[in-house]
Formats: structure tokens, C-alpha cells, sequence
């Protein structure tokens, strides 16, 4: 049975810092891996999707990377703003649809 | 595309009402999921859909709750009777098999069971 960890749970940090926020799997055998956004009383926003066969994936100031064999995955935040408080969750997709396993997310608060 | 729609986006309610959530996927997904999000359990899959058909839906708390999917841009899931443990924000996704397996969200309906 596949399980997602984030730690840690909640995380404050000054504006302007560089930060990496983690996830840990315990199955391996994933299809890809998905990075949300999640704003107070608001839904999931995706990302960054890192497929299987891939080791990295960036949008902008963002950089998410994948590492099967270690069973991580790293998102990392460059530059923060107050706008990138939120809570992050990444989910482990066994395969290319059907059941995904959530992590319990990090609550990211930069403050100004 | 107007991404994955959910409404109502609030419900409130009383214990023993029947409630009726309602979700339209991205068009073209052929994957759809009913999710349970709230403080102390996190995000919950309740169940989920392929081209239409129920695939799993072990994740239904009770006899209380149904979903059904009549067509491939429609589902519902409701809960008769409510309780105020069923309290909580219930998010639709779906997903394609056809390319990355990437999951979408809706905005999510929040129930509150008085």
C-alpha cells in the first residue's frame, strides 16, 4: 500500500528565501508524481506533474524533482513572495489514472 | 476548457435532509473522483469512475452516501440521510488515461450538517 509523507507539516519563512518542500513514498512503482496548490477554502491547483521517467520539471520559479530509487520528490521554491503562502500536497500516482495517494500537505507562510 | 465545475459550492443543511452534490469533468476525461476533505482526516477518496462505471468506491463512509455517473459530463453524490459528521468539503477531479494521468480539481463543495 503506497504512503505519502510531507514533512514538515507547517513552515514560515522570511520573503526573498529559497525553500525546498519534500514528500517521501513508499512504493516505488509510481507512474508520476503530482505537486498541488491549495489556498484557504479554495480546491487543488496543479503544478508541476513529474513522470516516472523523468528526474525534474520546472514552471516558472519553481523546480520539482523525482527520485524513483530513494522514493522523494523535492518541490523548490525560489525567491518567495507573501503570495506563495499556501498549502502544498503532493500525490503518487500508481498509474497513469485511477488511485492516487495524497501526502497530508506543508503549510508554507512567507512572511514580507 | 472551464475545468472541472462542482455546485453548489456551499450547502447548508439539517441532519436527516438529503443532499445532492453535483460535478461536471473536464470534456474528453475519462476518469472521475469524489473526494472528502477535512481537518483531522485529510484528503479522502470516497470513489471513482472509468468511462462511467464505478471502479472502486471503498472509500464510501457508509450506506448513506451514493454517487452515480449517468453520462460521461455529469455525476452526482449524495447523502440521505446527512449528519453533522458528514460536515466537511467534498472536491470532484478527473483525469485522462490518454497522456500523463495529470489530476484536476474542482473547486470543491462545502456541506455543513446543522
Amino acid at each position: 500500500k503506497q504512503e505519502v509523507t510531507q514533512i514538515p507539516a507547517a513552515l514560515s519563512v522570511p520573503e526573498g528565501e529559497n525553500l525546498v518542500l519534500n514528500c517521501s513514498f513508499t512504493d516505488s512503482a509510481i507512474y508520476n508524481l503530482q505537486w498541488f496548490r491549495q489556498d484557504p477554502g479554495k480546491g487543488l491547483t496543479s503544478l508541476l506533474l513529474i513522470q516516472s521517467s523523468q528526474r525534474e520539471q520546472t514552471s516558472g520559479r519553481l523546480n520539482a524533482s523525482l527520485d524513483k530509487s530513494s522514493g522523494r520528490s523535492t518541490l523548490y521554491i525560489a525567491a518567495s513572495q507573501p503570495g506563495d503562502s499556501a498549502t502544498y500536497l503532493c500525490a503518487a500516482h500508481n498509474t497513469n489514472a485511477g488511485k492516487s495517494t495524497f501526502g497530508d500537505g506543508t503549510t508554507l507562510t512567507v512572511k514580507p | 476548457d472551464a475545468g472541472v465545475i462542482q455546485s453548489p459550492r456551499h450547502e447548508v443543511t439539517e441532519m436527516g435532509q438529503e443532499v445532492t452534490l453535483r460535478c461536471k469533468p473536464i470534456s474528453g476525461h475519462d476518469y472521475l473522483f469524489w473526494y472528502r476533505q477535512t481537518m483531522m482526516r485529510g484528503l479522502e477518496l470516497l470513489i471513482y469512475f472509468n468511462n462511467n462505471v464505478p471502479i472502486d468506491d471503498s472509500g464510501m463512509p457508509e450506506d448513506r452516501f451514493s454517487a452515480k455517473m449517468p453520462n460521461a459530463s455529469f455525476s452526482t453524490l449524495k447523502i440521505q440521510p446527512s449528519e453533522p459528521r458528514d460536515s466537511a468539503v467534498y472536491f470532484c477531479a478527473s483525469s485522462s488515461s490518454q497522456g500523463t494521468g495529470e489530476l484536476f480539481f474542482g473547486e470543491g463543495s462545502r456541506l455543513t450538517v446543522l
